[in-house]
């Protein structure tokens, strides 16, 4: 079984200042993880994956995450918030032995101007 | 190429009506997943077809939920006797296969039970 953590519910940030979303997965097998956007009234974009080859994972526009095993930990960053980047982010995991996604309670991420 | 296609965008029904959602996944994918999305529950995962096998119908939360795909590809889900709590935006995805490959999401389809 599997299951992710999202540590804020709600991240607020000014415009061109750096963003942190947290996340800890829980996993009995080695775990794919992955973090989707979610525009209003948009579906789910896939911004990247972690599937045991890097650590250190780019996504796009300007995303990137970073999976510690020791700290059980998939956190999101990007250097510099867009007012584009206003949305829900979902970290989501599975194993090779699984087939559903497990998604964490998402992060609503607010940019003010 | 395209991606993840769903029908209707918006649904509204009236308590106990079937209602009937289409999706068209990505050519080649073998894997096609629903998902529901709703204010109280989060995102949750109904039903996953391999092929066109269901090897997984635990998360359909009532038998007035079914789901069928055809030919590999396009699925359809049918809610029997829709209730309000029904009430809910039905994602789903497909990918290349299932396990490890990141799954593409259609842009839903709104169910509204009045």
């Amino acid at each position: 079984a599997q299951s992710v953590t999202q540590l804020d519910s709600h991240v607020s940030v000014s415009e061109g200042t750096p963003v942190l979303l947290r996340c800890n997965y829980s996993s009995s097998y080695s775990p794919s993880l992955f973090w989707y956007v979610q525009h209003p009234n948009k579906g789910l974009q896939l911004l990247l994956k972690y599937t045991s080859a890097a650590t250190l994972v780019k996504g796009i526009n300007g995303f990137e995450a970073e999976f510690k095993k020791s700290e059980t930990s998939f956190h999101l960053t990007k250097p510099s918030a867009h007012m584009s980047d206003a949305a829900e982010y979902f970290c989501v995991v599975t194993t090779a032995n699984d087939y559903k996604l497990s998604f964490g309670a998402g992060t609503t991420v607010t940019v003010r101007a | 190429g395209a991606g993840v296609s769903q029908s209707p965008s918006n649904k509204v029904t009236e308590k106990g009506k079937d209602v009937e959602l289409r999706c068209d996944p990505i050519s080649g994918h073998t894997a096609l997943y629903w998902y529901r999305q709703s204010l109280g529950q989060g995102l949750e995962f109904l039903i996953y077809f391999q092929g066109n096998s269901a090897p997984d119908k635990s998360g359909l939360p009532s038998d007035r939920f079914s789901a069928e795909r055809t030919g590999g590809s396009v699925s359809t889900l049918t809610i029997q006797r829709t209730q309000q709590e029904d009430s809910a935006v039905y994602l789903c995805a497909s990918s290349l296969v299932q396990g490890k490959y990141e799954q593409y999401f259609g842009p839903g389809t709104r169910l509204t039970v009045t």
